[in-house]
């Protein structure tokens, strides 16, 4: 398996619900980031957490590391349709270069 | 203030044919990586550059593939003798380079790439 591992590959909601997805690692880290990316699109970075913060809020997004278990979770509060898209999570170790994950899917039903 | 540009956004290529990918990173940017992505797959890091160095490209394939980042002008990312295996999206991503490591990265839109 390898660094940046997200879970579920797939989630489906309604609109208002909460979505999280998580995501392990296996290295220790500078610091970890979340992307998103519509369809066909290029990333769109949402929020760094570094190593040693543990929590961290932007909007409706709410964002978690655990260094000890080496784990972040992603939380999106009252969904809209518009959060549609697959969401990734990218750690930092060293030399600036990222390793992303496979990505979640996220589907927000009206 | 523009972000980061690439260009062509896709790219048609026939087997041994090159492709030479551009990327403009945004202004007052001096750092640029490149990013591979499989269809349904996350990114892959190929290669970081700053102005007429390249830092790191350990993520590049050893034959065909070679990165730019001159003193002027876009970074280009020049893939010799396409195959079809290298039919992906291409995304530069640029940050400032002024504060050292834990800076982020700002995505281009990519580069579709389909090698027939």
């Amino acid at each position: 398996s390898q660094q940046g591992e997200e879970d579920p590959q797939a989630l489906s909601i309604q609109e208002g619900e909460n979505a999280t997805m998580n995501c392990s690692y296996k290295t220790s880290i500078n610091n970890l980031q979340w992307y998103r990316q519509n369809s066909g699109r290029g990333l769109v970075h949402l929020i760094l957490i570094r190593s040693n913060e543990r929590e961290k809020h932007s909007g409706r997004l709410r964002v978690t590391l655990d260094t000890s278990k080496k784990s972040s979770s992603l939380l999106i509060t009252a969904s809209r349709a518009a959060d549609t898209a697959s969401y990734f999570c990218a750690t930092e170790t060293s030399g600036s270069r990222l390793t992303f994950g496979e990505g979640t899917q996220l589907t927000v039903n009206p | 203030n523009a972000g980061v540009m690439q260009n062509p956004r896709h790219l048609v290529r026939r087997r041994g044919q090159e492709a030479r990918l551009r990327c403009s990173p945004m202004k007052g940017h001096s750092h640029v990586y490149w990013y591979r992505q499989l269809p349904e797959e996350g990114l892959k890091f190929m290669v970081y550059l700053q102005k007429e160095n390249i830092i790191d490209e350990s993520g590049m394939p050893k034959e065909r593939f070679s990165a730019e980042f001159p003193k002027e002008g876009p970074s280009i990312l020049r893939i010799q003798q396409v195959v079809r295996g290298d039919s992906a999206a291409y995304f530069c991503a640029s940050s400032p380079g002024t504060s050292g490591a834990q800076e982020t990265q700002y995505f281009g839109p990519g580069t579709r790439l389909l090698v027939l």
